[in-house]
């Protein structure tokens, strides 16, 4: 079983929907939990990290943390074209964050059509 | 500011050869790793450094090598190329913290026949 699993997708949605993408984790040892957006042909670019369990909000973007259901989610409000990408959740206990040592999910990948 | 560079982009290879990924970084972070990333499997790191001349291994390291004899470069070496190694490959780095922020590269995509 894999650490960290993410629904893969594919998830395809009309413009201004919300969007919901979600992880769910087993070792308890998370500490720290990031969203990655990576564009076709390109490489992962840091989206949101938090650290508590609870909610963190910048713009259209929120990330939830539920740590006693080992459970994260990022919400997506009035989606756009350019929000297509694939979306992958990455944790880390505090050490491996420091080095870059991160454990991913699968990434799902999104469509926002017009 | 280039960033993160890494080549080659693209490359095939007959199973058993070895070949080089170079990866290179300006902005003089301490720390840098590999990663690849297959379908439906999500990135999975290979190997990663601390610092010059330190390096560990990851979740998946077997049939790779790396060095760190610069802050700025972190070649990753396939000893004898396999068709399971066909991936594309993410070199990145960090500056360290605990925002998980890493700066990755465009990626190189590796095929073996």
């Amino acid at each position: 079983q894999k650490e960290v699993e993410q629904d893969p997708g594919p998830l395809s949605v009309p413009e201004g929907a919300i969007v919901s993408l979600n992880c769910t984790y087993s070792n308890s040892a998370f500490q720290y939990f990031m969203w990655y957006r990576q564009y076709s042909r390109k490489g992962p670019e840091l989206l949101m990290y938090t650290y508590s369990s609870g909610n963190k909000e910048d713009g259209r973007f929120t990330a939830q943390v539920d740590k006693s259901s080992k459970y994260i989610s990022l919400f997506i409000r009035d989606s756009q074209p350019s929000d297509s990408a694939t979306y992958l959740c990455a944790m880390s206990h505090a050490g491996g964050t420091s080095y870059g040592k991160l454990t991913f999910g699968q990434g799902t990948i999104l469509t926002v059509h017009p | 500011n280039a960033g993160v560079t890494q080549t080659p982009k693209f490359q095939v290879l007959k199973t058993g050869q070895s070949m080089t990924l170079q990866c290179a970084q300006d902005m003089n972070h301490e720390y840098m790793s590999w990663y690849r990333q297959d379908p439906g499997m999500g990135l999975r790191l290979i190997h990663y450094s601390v610092g010059a001349g330190i390096t560990d291994q990851g979740e998946v390291p077997n049939g790779y090598n790396v060095s760190r004899s610069t802050t700025e470069d972190f070649p990753l070496r396939l000893l004898s190329a396999a068709p399971s190694q066909t991936s594309v490959y993410f070199c990145a780095s960090t500056p360290g913290g605990l925002t998980g922020e890493l700066f990755f590269g465009e990626g190189s995509r590796l095929t073996v026949l």
